[in-house]
């Protein structure tokens, strides 16, 4: 009975570089969100996925960050020529539903911009 | 602009006494609110919720009081362990924006000492 799954745990990339993170959802969950937390501040939203379809990505930066969830496979959160300011913690968490407003979150991926 | 707010960055408490975490709020379509609970190097794990037409909600030593009037809430932990020393994350949903994603304030850091 896996929980949420996220890799690498850790990633460490030169500035420039792409950054790819991987989440897995818990076993019969269908939505998927991505969270950062910078170091000292709390949990930021940054997108909201079903499979195949972005619902909410209002707080994605608007250059340089995507996300997708396939239909098969997991969510991705991409970042391309990171800089070293996108040094952070990324957690993704997972739901069954909208309805149940309970998330679940992942160990998360702890990426750090050299 | 912060949504929600945990103004206490820390509290330290002896052991077997209460812990008593607040949060404030300013958003008034907030109708959900979360606690989670989250160890270093780890990613937060739900803890326990209230609705906003509940005033309270008790889970074993755990408790959510929710005071709509004063957009308070507060996290009663009774009796405190040292296995409860952690950061606490209020967090709440609703329809600002999207109703899939949690707003989150920046934690308190709980230390209880045996």
């Amino acid at each position: 009975n896996a929980g949420v799954m996220q890799n690498p745990r850790h990633l460490v990339r030169r500035r420039g570089q792409e950054a790819r993170l991987r989440c897995s959802p818990m076993k019969g969950h269908s939505h998927v969100y991505w969270y950062r937390q910078l170091p000292e501040e709390g949990l930021k939203f940054m997108v909201y996925l079903q499979k195949e379809n972005i619902i909410d990505e209002s707080g994605m930066p608007k250059e340089r960050f995507s996300a997708e969830f396939p239909k098969e496979g997991p969510s991705i959160l991409r970042i391309q020529q990171v800089v070293r300011g996108d040094s952070a913690a990324y957690f993704c968490a997972s739901s069954p539903s909208l309805g149940n407003n309970e998330q679940f979150f992942g160990p998360g991926t702890r990426l750090t911009v050299l | 602009d912060q949504q929600v707010k945990q103004n206490s960055p820390s509290l330290s408490v002896q052991e077997g006494r209460i812990s008593i975490l607040n949060c404030d709020y300013t958003n008034s379509m907030f109708d959900y609110f979360l606690w989670y609970k989250k160890y270093p190097a780890e990613g937060p794990t739900f803890l326990i919720s209230i609705s906003s037409i509940k005033d309270k909600n008790e889970d074993g030593r755990f408790t959510v009081f929710l005071n709509k009037s004063a957009k308070h809430l507060s996290l009663h932990i009774v009796p405190s362990q040292p296995g409860d020393s952690a950061v606490y994350f209020c967090a709440a949903s609703g329809y600002g924006g999207s109703q899939g994603n949690l707003i989150f304030g920046k934690g308190t850091k709980l230390s209880v000492k045996p």
